[in-house]
């Protein structure tokens, strides 16, 4: 597909357990974004890539939070020990370059019970 | 800090006339301009791109940059009830290392 994809679409979990959420880019994007939306709530950027150079982690809000991107390729959010106020739909971007337009997909719509 | 600020709404326009967006940014040097659409439940789709002063038209939306002023705006003639959605603006400045989002403006177009 020529777009970016998203799974799974939908995830529900409980209390404590761990979530990995996956992301696959636009082949040729060197930049990967990822955001979390809360119900009513704009986009609060978490993390971001750009080919080879550290990431920018300055979003992450805790240390539960990690994500990992190999090369240009898939990209992977996990979040341990979920909690509550971890619902949220998780989207990922990505594009050309930094500073480019991005390109969203579908995003993750995590519910933790 | 960068900053993006747009107005939350509503903005509620009756269908045909022209819906205005607006968006502010908070430094001078910055390069590139987006505007999202985003529906309720979906993901942000890109609209238009705008990288110089001027006006940059794509069908009924029409994109206003001023850098001087520091302000981009989205105008969208004959509004139609599919219209109705939260538009984003976006910016990305020279100094970082992405772009910036603001935190929307809620359109509704009212039949």
């Amino acid at each position: 597909g020529a777009g970016v994809s998203q799974s799974p679409s939908n995830k529900v979990t409980e209390k404590g357990k761990d979530v990995e959420l996956r992301c696959d880019p636009i082949s040729g994007h060197t930049a990967l974004y990822w955001y979390r939306q809360r119900l009513g709530q704009g986009l609060e950027f978490l993390i971001y890539f750009q080919g080879n150079s550290a990431p920018d982690k300055s979003g992450l809000p805790s240390d539960r939070f990690s994500a990992e991107r190999t090369g240009e390729s898939v990209s992977t959010l996990t979040i341990q020990r979920t909690q509550q106020e971890d619902s949220a739909v998780y989207l990922c971007a990505s594009s050309k370059n930094h500073r480019d337009e991005q390109f969203f997909g579908p995003g993750t719509r995590l519910t933790v019970l | 800090q960068k900053e993006v600020e747009q107005n939350s709404g509503p903005l509620s326009v009756p269908e045909g006339a022209i819906a205005s967006l607006n968006c502010t940014y908070s430094d001078r040097v910055s390069q590139s301009f987006f505007w999202y659409r985003q529906y309720s439940g979906k993901s942000p789709e890109l609209i238009m791109s705008i990288y110089s002063n001027g006006d940059k038209e794509d069908g009924r939306f029409t994109a206003q940059l001023n850098k001087a002023s520091q302000y981009v705006s989205l105008l969208i003639r004959d509004s139609q009830p599919s219209d109705s959605a939260t538009y984003l603006c976006a910016v990305g400045y020279s100094s970082a290392s992405k772009i910036i989002f603001g935190s929307g403006t809620r359109l509704s177009i009212r039949p």
